[in-house]
């Protein structure tokens, strides 16, 4: 099994402060995606990352590849009380399984 | 468009009993897959499947069963309800098989608490 390390586990931060979420692993994936989960709903996807290195970034959000593909981490800068959520990594590995990290609870206090 | 639809919401499970959750997508995708939530341990794959007439097992299996008859159905039947089974079950499908880096489209839960 391949295993997803995410830290921190929770995260409360007051709004207009950056923070960095990490997404470890001691094993390869062809590519990783970043989920964000609201209270009673699904996970929603933000961003896959393929490359070793790549970076990409959406408004706030900052997501980077490391280069031996075996971890990542999300940046957001300026944190909004609607960035408000549980962050989950997700790495395409071995066979036709995408396995989760344990997840980042954040919260964002005006 | 309704994506990924589960039901039902909430079950309430006595121990022994069994019963089947639904999942329904209606974007033609070809893979589909059970995942169970449980408090800081993120999304546990249990069963997918790649198309339909053909599963597999994912990470936690045991007393889970699935079929996919039809590309479009993909339910999740508990044999002998336990306990250890109280957890939020997601149903999440995508257009193509894991090797291509298709994102997941999630439905919105079913809650099973089992008692």
């Amino acid at each position: 099994t391949q295993l997803l390390e995410q830290s921190p586990q929770f995260l409360s931060i007051q709004e207009g402060e950056n923070l960095t979420v990490y997404c470890n692993s001691s094993s390869v994936f062809s590519s990783l995606q970043w989920y964000r989960q609201e209270p009673g709903e699904g996970p929603v996807l933000l961003v896959t990352v393929v490359t070793g290195g790549e970076v990409k970034k959406l408004k706030r959000l900052t997501f980077q590849f490391g280069d031996a593909r075996k971890d990542s981490s999300l940046h957001i800068t300026a944190a909004q009380p609607g960035d408000t959520g549980l962050y989950l990594c997700a790495g395409d590995g071995a066979g036709n399984m995408l396995t989760f990290g344990g997840g980042t609870r954040l919260m964002v206090k005006p | 468009n309704a994506g990924v639809t589960q039901t039902p919401k909430f079950q309430v499970l006595k121990t022994g009993q069994s019963m089947t959750l639904q999942c329904a997508q209606d974007m033609n995708h070809e893979y589909m897959s059970w995942y169970r939530q449980d408090p800081g341990m993120g999304l546990r794959l249990i069963h997918y499947s790649v198309g339909a007439g053909i599963t597999d097992q994912g990470e936690v299996p045991n007393g889970y069963n699935v079929s996919r008859s039809t590309t479009e159905d993909f339910p999740l039947r508990l044999l002998s309800a336990a306990p250890s089974q109280t957890s939020v079950y997601f149903c999440a499908s995508s257009q193509h098989s894991r090797g291509n880096n298709s994102p997941l489209h999630f439905g919105n839960g079913t809650r099973l608490t089992v008692t």
